[in-house]
């Protein structure tokens, strides 16, 4: 049973452009919601993350939106750059017992020149 | 300060056979997750080990077992192999049931 759902699986983007990645989950008692960007041969690296009780979350050019009564929260890469080409993936937890993180398909993103 | 380190880097094996991954945290994390990524998906929930107990467990069959050590390390083993065992097997670390995680590179496991 896939709880969280990722858009788009692509996504082409011009240097200096917006990226703007998609998730929706279903599990209402999911309260943490972290984005990983994957490079090919490594593990997925914390890029940021959020709690329920904000609704945007700011680190440099990425920012995360959070809609809670929607479900769905996303991640703005702002002036995108080559080096942001990269498999991204949102992710959802709950705490302690329930602390597993639960992926989503991930989106593969290509900046170009 | 090492990050989470995983061993081997790869490994070929054999339908049938047993294979055992490892797993050492980062320094000052003493929870361990275990996680299989196919190629082109989503890393997926094995289990996790705490206070060298499994804790949580996805939905993956008995072939699939762990073990913690005293120092928070951690072994995966996979009985049995099959076709689809082939993956990514990337190993995370945390301190306490919490947030936070830190992943390995993974062991990329091929199984022929």
């Amino acid at each position: 049973q896939q709880q969280v759902k990722q858009s788009p699986q692509s996504l082409i983007v011009q240097k200096g452009g917006i990226s703007i990645i998609n998730c929706a989950y279903e599990n209402t008692a999911f309260d943490y919601f972290p984005w990983y960007q994957q490079f090919p041969g490594k593990g997925p690296a914390l890029l940021i993350a959020i709690r329920p009780d904000v609704s945007e979350k700011k680190e440099g050019r990425f920012t995360i939106s959070f809609n809670k009564s929607a479900k769905q929260f996303s991640l703005h890469i702002m002036d995108s750059q080559p080096g942001d080409s990269a498999t991204y993936f949102c992710a959802a937890s709950g705490t302690g017992t329930a602390s597993k993180l639960t992926f989503g398909t991930g989106t593969r993103l290509q900046v170009t020149l | 300060d090492a990050g989470v380190t995983q061993s081997p880097t790869h490994l070929i094996k054999t339908r049938g056979q047993q294979v055992t991954l490892r797993c050492s945290p980062k320094s000052g994390h003493d929870t361990v997750s275990w996680y299989q990524q196919a190629l082109g998906q989503g890393p997926q929930f094995i289990f996790q080990y705490y206070e060298e107990e499994e804790r949580q467990r996805g939905n993956f069959p008995d072939r699939f077992s762990g073990h913690q050590f005293p120092n928070y390390s951690s072994e995966l083993n996979v009985n049995a192999l099959l076709l689809g065992d082939s993956a990514l097997y990337l190993c995370a670390s945390s301190w306490g049931q919490t947030y936070g995680y830190t992943f390995g590179s993974g062991t990329r496991l091929t199984v022929v």
